[in-house]
């Protein structure tokens, strides 16, 4: 079957816009992450869901970002009010197991976000 | 300090080498241990898992993990030009994943 799909591919937003970026996980899998990664760094988490549950947000990095999974498949993470820092990849990863430790996690090709 | 600690490279090394790539990390409640491989503009692919301590091998590829010294190894043998990517080591003890920064790897002909 189809894996992890990211929608947009790429994003440009003047500073300030509000942005959606679209994450359609394997299809059964209940468990959804989402990771920004800086250029030249590795990917950070940002957030994670377990059905439409989210379990943890530790990883967002101002209120300015927020994340949701309303029917525990297809998420949406949202960026308001974007600032140039906040420039990167959105990568979205899902994995089918319900047990959190070590799930083996599979991801999408990314959204990359560019703040002019 | 990072909790993952990783060689950003690059590594320019001729076809048929082998390829030592290394992750420390400071964090001993880590228990999971993983490679992936990602492609320019690409999402990051599994390429080796392995659960605490030990060597796993799959074809060219050699994961090592030593929680004594916290710290892992990936082996590529006989390697290729299709092999230039960035390696990312990840570890986790929960549920998010904690990243080394990736080692960039040109393999040349």
């Amino acid at each position: 079957g189809a894996g992890v799909s990211q929608s947009p591919r790429y994003k440009v937003a003047k500073r300030g816009q509000d942005v959606a970026l679209r994450c359609d996980p394997i299809s059964g899998h209940v468990s959804l992450f989402w990771y920004q990664q800086a250029l030249g760094q590795g990917p950070e988490f940002l957030t994670y869901f377990q059905n439409e549950a989210q379990l943890d947000k530790s990883g967002l990095p101002s209120d300015r970002f927020f994340a949701e999974r309303p029917e525990g498949s297809v998420s949406t993470l949202k960026i308001q009010r974007t600032q140039q820092e906040d420039s990167a990849v959105y990568l979205c990863a899902s994995s089918s197991t319900l047990a959190a430790a070590g799930n083996i996690q599979y991801f999408g090709a990314g959204t990359r976000l560019s703040v002019l | 300090q990072k909790e993952v600690e990783q060689d950003p490279g690059p590594l320019s090394v001729p076809e048929g080498a082998i390829v030592s790539l290394n992750c420390t990390y400071s964090n001993s409640a880590f228990q999971y241990f993983m490679w992936y491989r990602q492609y320019s503009r690409k999402g990051p692919e599994l390429l080796m898992y392995t659960y605490s301590s030990g060597n796993k091998e799959d074809g060219r590829f050699t994961a090592q993990v030593d929680k004594s010294s916290k710290y892992i190894s990936l082996f590529i043998r006989d390697s290729q030009p299709s092999d230039s990517a960035t390696y990312l080591c990840a570890m986790t003890s929960t549920d998010k994943l904690i990243f080394g920064t990736g080692t960039r790897l040109q393999v040349f002909p």
